[in-house]
Parts: C-alpha cells; structure tokens; sequence
C-alpha cells in the first residue's frame, strides 16, 4: 500500500500567487515526521519544512507553511507569493520507524511539478 | 555548513567496470543514506548507515556495496552493473537515524550511466 499520496502530477500557478500542493498519508504508527523537499532540475534535495505528529501548530517557514490535518492524514504544502525560482519537483515524505524499531526511514510520495508561470 | 558533497556529479561506465561513488559531510551526523532515483520517480532508498554501521539494507542487489569509512564518509562500490542500474544516486545524512524529526541534508547526486 502506498504509504504517501500525491494526487497532483503538476501543478501550474501565476507568479506572486499562492499555491497548495496536496499530500496524504497513511501510517498506524502515532509518532511521525512529515517533510517536503524541492528538487530543481539539478537533481538535489532541498530541505523546507517538516511537521511531526505532536505538533499543535501547522509548522511555518518563510513563504512555506504545511496545513496539518491529522484526523485526514493530509499535509499539504502552501507556498505563498510564487516565485520563478520556485519551479521545480516538489516531494512529501514521510518518516516511519522501520519493521526492527531501531530505525526511521524517510519514504516519498511521487512528487508534484510545480510551473510558476510569469 | 550544512553540506554534503558526493562526487562524482556524472559517471558513465561499462557493464565490466568497478567504479565507486563518494559523499562527505562534515555536519557530524551520524546517519548517512543511498538512495537511488530514477528519472520522473521518488527517490528509493538503498542503504543506511547508523555510527557507522550498516543498519538498514533494502534488499539491494549485492553489485550495489556499500562502505562507511568514517563518520564524515559514505561510498558505494559499483561492479557488474546493468543499463537499469542508470539513475541518480543520492547521499544524504541527519542527526541520527533512530530520531523521528530531523531532516535529511542531501547531496547533488550522480548521475550514473551504464553502457
């Protein structure tokens, strides 16, 4: 079964707009890290945002926030404000403890292309 | 410096050719990951390192071997591949890997071409 969702094979968005990337999760694990990553064409993996199972608070960072929604098992991605540079393959992921308990694994979703068009 | 280096950035070799892959990083995180891409799909996770030892193994095929030098260094050897076996591989690191919330610093990849 696939752990993690992503509905949007590309996504197209004007600059300066707002944009949500859509991500669903499945997992019966209670404790759990969700990221996204950005992946420009020059292949790496850039860091944004990361939201864990506790957390309260939809976590923010920058022109990035994650709307949580625990109870649907979705995590979403909001850019605000798009920029050109934002155009790029855009991956949810989510960390699990694997089958042994001693360690995580990160595992993706199938990504998003995002196109900020001008 | 929240870096991770692996090199080289491109490499075509033989299907009889032994070749190996680098990454280094100097954040002392002491989980270090192969993970392999093919081109439009998510990354896949190969291996991981945990203190230096080899924690997780996705049942990789044995021409895939993996070394852990030190703390800071990650390889993988590469023998007898398959034109398949073409596809960026991607180093990463964190923390730890027995921690749920720290990310993944990962590298630029290389590019592998098998001919």
């Amino acid at each position: 079964a696939q752990k993690i969702t992503q509905t949007q094979p590309g996504m197209f968005v004007q600059e300066k707009e707002a944009v949500t990337l859509d991500c669903t999760y499945d997992t019966s694990d209670p404790s759990y890290g969700l990221f996204w990553y950005k992946q420009p064409s020059s292949g790496e993996m850039i860091f944004l945002i990361y939201q864990g199972s506790y957390d309260q608070q939809n976590a923010t960072e920058g022109r990035y926030s994650l709307n949580f929604q625990k109870a649907r098992k979705s995590a979403n991605l909001v850019i605000s404000a798009s920029q050109l540079g934002d155009s790029a393959m855009y991956f949810c992921a989510m960390r699990e403890v694997n089958s042994g308990g001693s360690n995580y694994k990160l595992t993706f979703g199938k990504g998003t292309l995002l196109t900020v068009n001008p | 410096d929240t870096e991770v280096t692996q090199t080289p950035k491109h490499l075509v070799m033989g299907m009889t050719n032994k070749k190996s892959l680098k990454c280094e990083q100097h954040m002392g995180h002491r989980a270090m990951y192969w993970y392999k891409q093919k081109a439009k799909k998510p990354p896949e996770l190969m291996f991981v390192y945990s203190y230096e030892k080899l924690s997780i193994n996705e049942s990789v095929p044995s021409r895939f071997s993996p070394e852990c030098p030190n703390s800071s260094l990650l390889n993988l050897h590469l023998h007898a591949l398959q034109p398949e076996d073409s596809a960026l591989y991607l180093c990463a690191s964190s923390q730890g890997a027995a921690a749920q919330n720290t990310e993944a610093f990962f590298g630029q990849g290389t590019r592998l071409t098998v001919v």
